[in-house]
């Protein structure tokens, strides 16, 4: 079965610096989605990137990218320029391929934004 | 606004009784997963439905049940309701192309509350 850690419960920083939260995975699978969720206090799950294994590109969004490093089941979350809107809980999701497409969350990782 | 609608959006029931969440999917999209998000359980796959027909089950009770119908929206029932059953129910929607289903998008989440 899959797993997503999230070890970072709860991180903050400052408006305008930038923050990296970390995400690991377990998987036997060698094609699979990675993303990052963010859940503002609205409790609405916002989609904020995506990466498939099969790229070897990091993917970007914006002021958000990713490190993607495969062999090492690693998938962090970089936010430039943070913004009193960014906080919220971060979820880092797996999905499967096809056949097994349902979500596996982290625990999640409470950003909070100093201003 | 995910284009994925949820209702009721909150939900308030008595221990015993049966309640219905509803859900329509983003126009197009043929998938329809269901989520719950709880203090203890954090985010849990409940069922995936696609174009009708189930296609995968993760940890939902046997006293909860759901059906995708033929204009895809869906119905997640929940019957003899427990106080460990109170939590944040979600539905989501992906996108199908290119012989997979891509990113999954939330709606708002049915908050129910057994008293």
């Amino acid at each position: 079965a899959q797993t997503v850690t999230q070890s970072q419960p709860e991180m903050s920083v400052q408006e305008a610096e930038t923050v990296t939260l970390s995400c690991t995975y377990d998987t036997s699978e060698s094609d699979y989605y990675l993303f990052w969720y963010k859940q503002p206090p609205s409790r609405q799950m916002i989609l904020v990137i995506r990466q498939e294994a099969y790229k070897q590109q990091n993917a970007t969004e914006n002021r958000f990218s990713v490190n993607f490093q495969k062999a090492a089941k690693s998938f962090s979350l970089k936010i430039s320029d943070s913004q009193l809107g960014d906080a919220a809980m971060y979820f880092c999701a797996y999905r499967g391929p096809f056949g097994n497409e349902k979500l596996t969350f982290g625990t999640g990782t409470r950003l909070t934004i100093i201003p | 606004d995910s284009g994925v609608t949820q209702t009721p959006k909150h939900l308030i029931t008595a221990t015993g009784q049966r309640v219905t969440l509803r859900c329509s999917p983003r126009s197009g999209d043929l998938s329809v997963y269901w989520y719950q998000q709880s203090l203890d359980q954090g985010l849990q796959f409940l069922i995936h439905y696609y174009n009708g027909e189930e296609r995968a089950k993760g940890n939902i009770l046997e006293r909860f049940s759901a059906q995708q119908f033929p204009d895809l929206h869906s119905e997640l029932n929940l019957s003899s309701l427990e106080l460990g059953d109170s939590a944040l129910y979600f539905c989501a929607s992906s996108v199908y192309r290119e012989r997979r289903n891509t990113e999954a998008f939330f709606g708002q989440g049915t908050r129910l509350t057994v008293v």
